[in-house]
This record gives C-alpha cells, structure tokens and sequence, in this order.
C-alpha cells in the first residue's frame, strides 16, 4: 500500500472550513483514498473514501487532484467535537482483490478546533 | 444495535506475564480485526479473523495470537509480556473481510506492562 505523509498538527476555528491535506505520491492506478478520524479515548471512525473523483457524505467532503497524488479532506463546519486525529489511509479495495481488512494507519493529523 | 465490544477496557501487568483481551463484534459482523496502537508508531494492524479463520497477519512476534469463535467472538493472546507492549488494543468487526469502509471499531482495552 502507498506511504501518505500529513501535517502533524492544524487548528481551525469553530464554524470555520477544516481543510486537511493528504499527500500520497506513490498511489496507483487502483488505490482508494480512506479517511478516518480518532477521537481521544475513542476506536478509529470511518469518514470517506475516494477513488478519483470528488466525494462528499454528510461527514465530510474529499477532494483528490487530478494526478491523485494528494487529496484534502474538508469538514465544512468544524465543530468542537471535530476535535480529533484524522488518519488518511491509501489502499486497494480489498474487495476486489480479495485481500483482507488489513489497514495501514500512519500518525495522522492532530485537528484542534477552537472556539 | 450494540457497538462493538471489547473487554477489559484497562488491563495492568508484569514482564513475562501473558494477557486475554475479548472482543465481541456487532450483531451480523463475522469479521474481526485487531490492532496496535502505541504513541510512537500510530495504528499497526495485528490480525483478522473470519470464519474462525486467520486470514491476514501483520509483522508481530509469534507472541501474539488470536483466535475466533463460532459466535464470531474474538480473542487475542500476548505471551510473555514486554514493557514495549504497553499500548491500546483496538478491535474491529464488518460484515466481511475487506469490507472496511463499514469497519467499526471498539473503545479499545488499555494494556500497561510495568
């Protein structure tokens, strides 16, 4: 699986857009794009995945470049509760290649949203 | 519908000791992951089971086990304990394996080897 790299750390004001970058140079053709986020004391938490285009749930929405060598998560409206370890993961559906549920976490995003 | 859960949520042991974390998974969800988490080296994953059998392995010592039951319940073993085994022991259950868009993880049980 492709090595992502993120900042350390980011602060956002509440209400304000949270923008979280993902670099993932080496992706491959058939690589999906995965966030999840960790609140303290809490397991992992699923928010998106992508594979090329432009994604959004009620969660957040994902952006990918054009050469997928980098994505941003973005949460519209960062509330104090988004406060959190946000995790971007690069990896083959699982389901197609019929591998397992192998997942590869690096150190994250520390998000601090404040008032 | 209950979360996935895993018991002991703390655990304090010794060097050499061995420990047994649980693990029971959402209702329906036959498959079970479980991870290592430690402030150094983030998230690592350790196993999967499915059907009572192991599917994947990560890159841990033959001191680290697990296994699954019938009811889709699972454990993990840690044979002689090391202090670099303190950390947080994740579990994950999903309907199937690779299914991990819809991977649902539990609190996790702190485990502190003195």
């Amino acid at each position: 699986d492709a090595k992502t790299t993120q900042p350390p750390s980011m602060d956002c004001a509440e209400g304000r857009a949270a923008n979280l970058p993902c670099n993932h140079s080496t992706i491959s053709g058939n690589e999906y794009v995965y966030w999840y986020r960790q609140i303290h004391s809490q397991g992992p938490q699923y928010i998106i995945h992508g594979l090329k285009n432009n994604e959004t749930n009620e969660m957040a929405s994902l952006i990918i470049t054009e050469d997928r060598k980098s994505s941003t998560l973005i949460l519209p409206h960062a509330t104090l509760r988004d406060t959190a370890v946000y995790y971007c993961i690069v990896r083959v559906d699982v389901v197609l290649t019929g591998g397992g549920n192998k997942l590869t976490f690096g150190t994250g995003t520390q998000l601090k949203v404040e008032l | 519908k209950a979360g996935v859960t895993q018991t002991p949520r703390y655990l304090i042991k010794t060097r050499g000791q061995q420990v047994t974390l649980s693990c029971s998974p959402i209702s329906g969800h036959r498959s079970v992951s479980w991870y290592q988490q430690t402030p150094g080296q983030g998230l690592q994953f350790l196993f999967e089971y499915f059907s009572e059998t192991q599917r994947n392995k990560g890159n841990f010592p033959g001191r680290f086990s697990g296994r699954q039951f019938s009811n889709s319940r699972s454990e993990m073993n840690v044979s002689t304990l090391e202090l670099g085994d303190s950390a947080l022991y994740l579990c994950a259950s999903s309907h199937r394996p690779g299914g991990w868009d819809t991977q649902y993880f539990g609190p996790g049980t702190r485990l502190t080897v003195l």
